[in-house]
């Protein structure tokens, strides 16, 4: 099976840094994903790493470590509009199909 | 990117009654859509995965008969929620998957909100 676990609630300051942890238990790695899901809305794709190290996207940054099933996911210059649910999801290989975690819920505020 | 619509993204029924839901791939073929559930300030969890032209593969616990899948076409694929009761209320969310060249990537329908009074 698959263990995936990061933190249910985090709260930040708009125009700082927040930095979301996934750890994560697989056999057969085949990637991690994060998605960002507002509340009532499908998740929409931010980042997907299958090799270690830091993958950076305008504000957005991914980082993946396969040896000790880590990922973190770094957000810079906050924005009120980030308050969301942040989705880690992990990848066997042989399937395309994630599994989820529960979700980081961040709340930004002023 | 791919575009996956969804439809309805809201329907309130009543007990007892039957509701489909719809997801379509607009742009690219579909062969494989996975259905998805999701309760409040909970994870996104797999409810079954639908082929194309055959029968959809359900994941350990959720009722075959009550939640019924039908991929008909590379297209479209179908959830329908029979007897429908207040505890089916939840976030149901398709994904379609696509082969784009040298990626394989699954791309989310908007959801649908399903609300059983």
């Amino acid at each position: 099976g698959q263990n995936i676990d990061q933190p249910t609630e985090m709260t930040a300051t708009e125009g700082a840094i927040v930095q979301i942890n996934c750890t994560y238990q697989t056999s057969g790695f085949n990637g991690l994903f994060w998605y960002q899901q507002h509340a009532g809305e499908a998740p929409t794709f931010l980042s997907y790493n299958v090799l270690d190290g830091l993958e950076e996207k305008g504000r957005f940054s991914s980082f993946l470590s396969r040896s000790k099933g880590y990922s973190y996911l770094l957000l810079k210059e906050l924005q009120m509009k980030d308050s969301a649910s942040y989705l880690c999801a992990v990848r066997r290989g042989g399937s395309y199909i994630p599994t989820f975690g529960r979700g980081t819920s961040l709340i930004v505020h002023p | 990117g791919a575009v996956v619509s969804q439809h309805p993204s809201r329907v309130i029924c009543k007990s007892g009654t039957s509701v489909k839901i719809e997801c379509r791939s607009l742009d690219f073929q579909a062969t494989t859509m996975f259905w998805y559930r999701q309760f409040p300030k909970q994870s996104l969890m797999l409810m079954a995965t639908s082929n194309e032209g055959s029968k959809a593969t359900y994941e350990q616990g959720v009722e075959k008969d009550k939640f019924l899948i039908n991929h008909a076409s590379l297209t479209l694929s179908t959830l329908t929620v029979t007897s429908a009761h207040p505890e089916d209320s939840s976030f149901y969310i398709c994904s379609a998957l696509g082969d784009f060249g040298m990626n394989t990537e699954a791309f989310f329908g908007q959801g649908t909100r399903l609300t059983v009074v």
